[in-house]
């Protein structure tokens, strides 16, 4: 399986820009994908591939990789992108899939 | 309207077997990979399963040789059997549409998920 590891928790003042990590030997060969998800909530994706946003995702995020690891950026975090967020990436393999272990972010 | 409703969840008692249904309706089960997630209560998110648009398969190493994805492409619903279950495999289970690239698998599309929990 695909081993991804993240930061358990980070902070942004609110309008301030965080950036989220994602670290794992799949992500040299393959992009991450990011979700976001509120409590009780089924997650939403809101990057894939190189940085590609789905429809309704603000521009406001947007996705990067360099070598093993993949980020998240946030630039002018609103109170209302607080939320667990996860990445996922296909494994070496290619065929198994797997996900981070998750980043609570909090806009103060 | 694009949505995926997954039913079947409930209380089953380790070793008992259960079957999730996930319903789709705005596009075709059969011509896309689908994808099982679960997230046991306060954890984070872990991929169970994937069925390829071909019919090929594939299992995290955690439920292998326990659960089974299938889907009645005539239904256009996605199922997984799940076998000997475990205290472990109590989760809310999502099922999810999987967009995959040569380069990223990516899930656009989530149902609301149901809870499965395992006690005696």
């Amino acid at each position: 399986s695909s081993e991804l590891t993240q930061d358990p928790a980070v902070s942004v003042a609110l309008g301030q820009t965080v950036r989220i990590t994602c670290q794992g030997d799949s992500l040299r060969s393959y992009y991450a994908s990011w979700y976001q998800q509120k409590p009780g909530q089924a997650p939403v994706l809101v990057i894939y591939g190189k940085n590609n946003r789905p429809s309704g995702i603000p521009d406001r995020f947007s996705g990067s990789s360099s070598g093993n690891t993949a980020s998240l950026t946030i630039t002018g975090a609103q109170a209302e992108d607080e939320a667990d967020y996860y990445c996922n990436s296909r494994d070496s393999s290619g065929n198994h899939l797997g996900f981070g272990t998750g980043t609570k972010v909090t806009v103060l | 309207e694009v949505q995926l409703v997954e039913t079947g969840g409930g209380l089953i008692q380790p070793g008992g077997s259960l079957r999730l249904s996930c319903a789709a309706s705005g596009f075709t089960v059969s011509s896309n990979y689908m994808s099982w997630v679960r997230q046991a209560p306060g954890k984070g998110l872990e991929w169970v399963s994937v069925i390829y648009s071909g019919g090929s398969t594939y299992y995290a190493d955690s439920v292998k040789g326990r659960f089974t994805i299938s889907r009645d492409n005539s239904k256009n619903t996605l199922y997984l059997q799940m076998n000997s279950l475990r205290a472990e495999d109590t989760a809310v289970y999502y099922c999810a549409r999987a967009l995959y690239s040569s380069g990223s698998a990516a899930f656009d599309i989530w149902g609301q998920g149901t809870m499965v929990t395992v006690s005696s």
